[in-house]
């Protein structure tokens, strides 16, 4: 099984709002990642976890905060979000962050719009 | 750092045709070569990858070449079906951890097929 879960499948929210997107895998991964994917651009890297703790972050403003409360889950906390901010936000996961031929395998992604 | 390029944008077969796109890569210290196809609406799907210990990989319709000295590889798909359209990503990484480790990835390729 290489299946990465995510939800809400889609989320409109207004740039007071404070939501959560949430990202599951059973695989035993110990790497999960989020990218930021806009319309007929290719997935643009965020943030890396590797083993439940944050090993990357691509500069990434800090209304985006992500959380990893266990090897299983993956979250991302939103805050005060602009409408450039719109996009697919993709999961994905590994079973390291760095080794030789490490695959990752993404979930279905959240459509995010903000209003 | 690395860099991805990956032609042509755009493409159009009849169904029944072979499909090839092409992705350059400037790092030679690259060694591992993903393929993603995503689908409207949906997260990529790794369909091939390859590995710089092997310059040739196939599993039914598809194949991957890898040229270490050119520095490219390639997605053949054979006997199109109206099902393979979407748009297919390519991606090069490094192994080793940090950033080294981030799957870089080409612009992508639109693919479609003609019934």
């Amino acid at each position: 099984d290489t299946e990465v879960t995510q939800t809400p499948k889609h989320l409109v929210m207004g740039m007071t709002n404070k939501k959560s997107l949430k990202c599951e895998q059973h695989m035993g991964h110990r790497a999960m990642y989020w990218y930021k994917q806009k319309a007929k651009k290719p997935p643009e890297l965020m943030f890396v976890y590797s083993y439940e703790k944050l090993s990357i972050n691509e500069s990434v403003p800090s209304r985006f905060s992500p959380e990893c409360p266990n090897s299983s889950l993956l979250n991302l906390h939103l805050h005060a979000l602009q409408p450039e901010d719109s996009a697919l936000y993709l999961c994905a996961s590994s079973q390291g962050s760095g080794s030789f031929g490490e695959t990752q395998y993404f979930g279905p992604g959240t459509r995010l719009l903000v209003l | 750092g690395e860099n991805v390029e990956q032609h042509p944008s755009t493409l159009s077969v009849q169904e029944g045709d072979s499909a090839v796109i092409k992705c350059t890569y400037s790092d030679s210290a690259s060694n591992y070569f993903p393929w993603y196809k995503q689908e409207l609406g949906k997260g990529p799907q790794l369909i091939i990858d390859i590995r710089s210990n092997v310059g040739e990989k196939k599993d039914q319709r598809i194949a991957v070449t890898l040229n270490k000295t050119a520095k490219h590889f390639s997605l053949h798909i054979t006997e199109t079906q109206p099902e393979d359209s979407a748009v297919y990503f390519c991606a090069a990484r490094k192994g080793g951890g940090g950033s080294q480790g981030n799957l870089i990835f080409g612009k992508g390729t639109k693919l479609s097929v003609k019934p």
